[in-house]
């Protein structure tokens, strides 16, 4: 069974620029998570998708960041316009809904250098 | 410990030897608890859980204690292998009701075992 796959694994984009991350979550899992991680920092929330639906949203840093997840599969998580302190690594997870200690399976990642 | 700035707390022990790492979690009504472990290049993966009502749980070689008093959650590995060379992340779940979401992470600690 594949896991969570995320692309591009590496982006490198000029601040000021757009870029958009996607995630392919393990087919079936209605959870879809991002978390990202500056340099330095701990790993943080971003926001919760239950299916297509926004769950929670409360770790977004700002309105330059839009996540989407069109249909209940992929998501998508743009950054624009990307500004120097938007680098880390992003990262996806998803779980299945409706089970107790469901564990959430995490992607590799994207590392976003903002230059 | 608490990390500074870029510098992760590490751990370095024998192999063979048993590790134990240690996490302070922030929020009293944190009521699940994760524990992870990061390879390089990889995202986060699920190594053990732990519930509140719950104050010791144990795995294939991991053993996670939770000390409720002092918001204190440990994670031991015994017979340390090479293999487990890696950056453990506690994470506690505030949000606790059927799964993973909105977890809160711990800095990490960067466990590194001698042959």
């Amino acid at each position: 069974e594949a896991g969570v796959t995320q692309f591009p694994s590496h982006s490198v984009i000029e601040k000021g620029q757009t870029v958009t991350l996607r995630c392919d979550p393990i087919s079936g899992h209605d959870n879809l998570y991002w978390y990202r991680r500056v340099m330095g920092k701990e790993i943080k929330f971003l926001l919760h998708f239950v299916k297509e639906s926004k769950q929670d949203e409360s770790g977004m840093p700002n309105n330059r960041f839009l996540a989407e997840r069109t249909g209940g599969t992929y998501s998508t998580l743009k950054v624009q316009p990307a500004e120097l302190e938007d680098s880390g690594v992003y990262f996806c997870a998803s779980s299945l809904r409706g089970t107790h200690n469901t564990e959430a399976f995490f992607g590799q990642g994207t590392r976003l250098t903002v230059v | 410990g608490e990390s500074v700035g870029l510098h992760l707390p590490t751990l370095s022990v024998q192999e063979g030897d048993n590790s134990i790492i240690n996490c302070a979690y922030s929020n009293s009504a944190s009521d699940y608890f994760i524990w992870y472990k990061q390879e390089s290049g990889k995202g986060p993966q699920f190594i053990i859980d732990i519930r509140s009502n719950m104050d010791k749980r144990q795995g294939q070689r991991v053993t996670v204690l939770l000390n409720k008093t002092v918001k204190h959650l440990s994670l031991q590995i015994a017979a340390t292998q090479p293999g487990d060379s890696a950056v453990y992340f506690c994470a506690e779940n505030p949000n606790y009701g059927g799964s993973q979401g909105n977890l809160i992470f711990g800095k990490g600690t960067k466990l590194s075992v001698k042959p």
